[in-house]
């Protein structure tokens, strides 16, 4: 059974443009959530994180949003930049859990320039 | 970002031989990773660490065993391996769960470079 789902295993934006990447989780105990980005051949590489107890965390040009009654959250990337072209890794974790992180699946972000 | 690395960086095996992956972090966490990465499945937690001599089965832990004698290091061995152990496979750390690292959210874990394992 997966506690997190990325749905989407591709997204393809303009450069300039906003990326949406989108993430839904199953397990209400979940209290943190944790966006990691990965290009090929290293290791994935944290980007942005947001606690069960806010709606919102910006760091530059990433926003990422929690929607605790739908279970969603979403990562926005404005304004895209070739260079944002990876793998994106949605996560989450429960407190008390030994800092287990349960991982998506990935979804692979494409910035055309 | 921690100090983590991993050995060998490139592995070539044959079925039913033995294999040990190593994980060596200098910044003292007390929490260490063992995860695989295989296409269609995102990262999968195989064993962890929370402490020396402490540790616990993951998501995928059939047929691979850890060992951790030092806080620094953290094995992986897959006792005799076989073609579906051929993956990525990445270690990561972390500090406890309510200290903050650098400012960031406290269950960040740093991920190392990752070891790519074929078993022919």
């Amino acid at each position: 059974d997966q506690q997190v789902k990325q749905n989407s295993p591709s997204l393809s934006v303009q450069e300039g443009r906003i990326s949406i990447l989108n993430c839904d989780y199953t397990n209400s105990m979940f209290d943190y959530f944790l966006w990691y980005k990965k290009y090929p051949a290293e290791g994935p590489t944290f980007l942005i994180s947001i606690s069960s107890i806010k709606d919102k965390n910006e760091d530059g040009r990433f926003t990422v949003f929690l929607n605790k009654s739908a279970k969603h959250l979403s990562l926005h990337i404005v304004p895209s930049q070739p260079g944002d072209s990876a793998v994106y890794f949605c996560a989450a974790s429960v407190q008390g859990g030994s800092e287990k992180l349960v991982f998506g699946k990935g979804t692979k972000l494409t910035v055309n320039p | 970002d921690a100090g983590i690395t991993q050995s060998p960086r490139h592995k070539v095996t044959e079925t039913g031989t033995p294999v040990t992956l190593r994980c060596h972090q200098t910044e003292n966490h007390r929490y260490m990773y063992w995860y695989r990465q295989d296409p269609g499945h995102g990262l999968r937690l195989i064993h962890y660490s929370y402490g020396v001599k402490d540790t616990d089965k993951g998501e995928v832990s059939d047929g691979y065993s850890v060992s951790r004698s030092k806080t620094e290091d953290f094995l992986l061995t897959l006792e005799s391996a076989t073609s579906s152990q051929t993956s990525v496979y990445f270690c990561a750390s972390s500090t406890s769960g309510r200290a903050s690292h650098a400012g960031r959210g406290f269950r960040e874990q740093f991920f190392g470079p990752g070891t790519r394992l074929t078993v022919l």
